[in-house]
């Protein structure tokens, strides 16, 4: 079935650094979507991409999707403590339903 | 416009009991997913369920769980003869059409905490 990764699993960040998430799939996705997920709290969606190449930014946040569609990044810059959470991205493959979680990027930051 | 509800917010349940799970979703959305998160894992997809339809089940355990999502009221989550294993978040999510279709995403609920004695 389809695998997502993300690397790293867990990172600490001074405040004011840059951080950086990778997510890769297993197969091609029609779509990825990145989620945030506070600790103890349910993930809240940031953003989606469609289209190979795309990138897109919020604010401090550029989100890109790979030319042959199975990895996408999303780069923090300058980090601050309201960033702290886990970074998920999400595939939705074709004519699948499902969409697939990645395995999270837990990002610390150190004020 | 509510969001996604889910309830309870957090659940205690001994051994061997039932447990019951809701998810009300959106407005206007008929498309409901659920999701179990172990602490410190991803999300798991459970089950995608359309008005009265399960349309994939296949991230679900053969045994003791089951769901649905009648034509009134909210999804259900059931779990039968519960067991310390059981113990995660449950997440509902819902959106307006069938993922993959356009470019709507999936919107969470708060969860409920299973925790199982």
């Amino acid at each position: 079935g389809q695998q997502v990764m993300q690397i790293p699993q867990y990172q600490h960040v001074q405040e004011g650094e840059d951080f950086t998430t990778y997510c890769n799939s297993s197969t091609t996705l029609s779509n990825i979507q990145w989620y945030k997920q506070r600790p103890g709290g349910h993930p809240v969606f940031l953003i989606q991409l469609v289209k190979s190449g795309e990138v897109k930014k919020q604010k401090r946040l550029t989100f890109q999707f790979g030319e042959a569609k199975k990895n996408s990044s999303l780069h923090i810059t300058a980090t601050q403590t309201t960033d702290v959470g886990t970074y998920f991205c999400a595939g939705n493959s074709g004519g699948y339903q499902k969409v697939t979680f990645g395995t999270g990027t837990k990002l610390q930051v150190i004020p | 416009n509510a969001g996604v509800m889910q309830n309870p917010r957090h659940l205690v349940r001994r051994r061997g009991q039932e447990a019951r799970l809701r998810c009300s979703p959106m407005k206007g959305h008929s498309h409901v997913y659920w999701y179990r998160q172990l602490p410190e894992e991803g999300l798991k997809f459970m089950v995608y369920l359309q008005k009265e339809n399960i349309i994939d089940e296949s991230g679900m355990p053969k045994e003791r769980f089951s769901a649905e999502f009648p034509k009134e009221g909210p999804s259900i989550l059931r779990i039968q003869q519960v067991v310390r294993g059981d113990s995660a978040a449950y997440f509902c999510a819902s959106s307006p059409v069938r993922l993959g279709a356009g470019r709507q995403p999936q919107h969470f609920g708060d969860g409920t905490r299973l925790s199982i004695l």
